[in-house]
């Protein structure tokens, strides 16, 4: 769903640290999931996604854990890095009329501390 | 090697002064999409071309206008812009509809209202 408010969730972290950013998706029909980092001033960038058939996928530094049970994913990112430092959103791939649609969770921002 | 063109990337218009935002790719994907992005908030789909079938979200206003003359081009068109249209526009592009790919978005173009 659209998130609501001026200010997003902040995860502030140091360098060398492993990252955690939770979503919660909303639509229990939702079949494949992106997360992706939009930096100030960028359009969004593909970092990783997940088909509803898996519940763990891994990338380069990254891994999203899906959890179908209580709608909810994870994006893990190991030893972070200040170019890390972003927000990211998470995305649910869902149908209605006009075919597929990917709708965007509410941001998280990650902050990487030097 | 951009593959989502979006220009300007940033656009000041006077309230109500009819403004044009257009996007071209080069990647010969048949979706293309416009979001806003509002301060701190997550994107939302306005509308989507599927080649030249034009689908507009339920809760898009009427302000928000599209045109996608070919393959490579999308515009959008905001007829009387107001205070709270100021935002980020974003374009991305997809193959198909049919689910399970990710989105390539553009940079954007950030939007002033005077």
């Amino acid at each position: 769903g659209e998130s609501v408010g001026l200010h997003l969730p902040t995860l502030s972290v140091q360098e060398g640290d492993n990252s955690i950013i939770n979503c919660a998706y909303s639509n229990s029909a939702s079949d494949y999931f992106i997360w992706y980092k939009q930096e100030s001033g960028k359009g969004p960038q593909f970092i990783i996604d997940i088909r509803s058939n898996m519940d763990k996928r891994q990338g380069q530094r990254v891994t999203v854990l899906l959890n179908k049970t209580v709608k909810h994913l994870s994006l893990q990112i190991a030893a972070t890095q200040p170019g890390d430092s972003a927000v990211y959103f998470c995305a649910e791939n869902w149908k209605n009329n006009a075919g597929n649609m990917l709708t965007f969770g509410g941001g998280t921002r990650l902050m990487v501390k030097p | 090697d951009a593959m989502v063109i979006q220009n300007p990337r940033y656009q000041v218009t006077q309230f109500g002064k009819p403004v044009t935002l257009s996007c071209s790719q080069t990647l010969n994907h048949n979706v293309m999409y416009w979001y806003q992005q509002k301060s701190s908030q997550a994107p939302k789909l306005l509308f989507h071309y599927y080649d030249k079938d034009f689908n507009n979200e339920a809760d898009t206003p009427d302000n928000f206008q599209s045109r996608r003359p070919n393959t490579s081009f999308c515009f959008l068109d905001i007829r009387s812009p107001g205070l709270g249209d100021a935002a980020m526009y974003l374009c991305a592009t997809s193959p198909i509809t049919t689910g399970n790919e990710k989105l390539f978005f553009g940079s954007g173009t950030q939007l002033s209202v005077l």
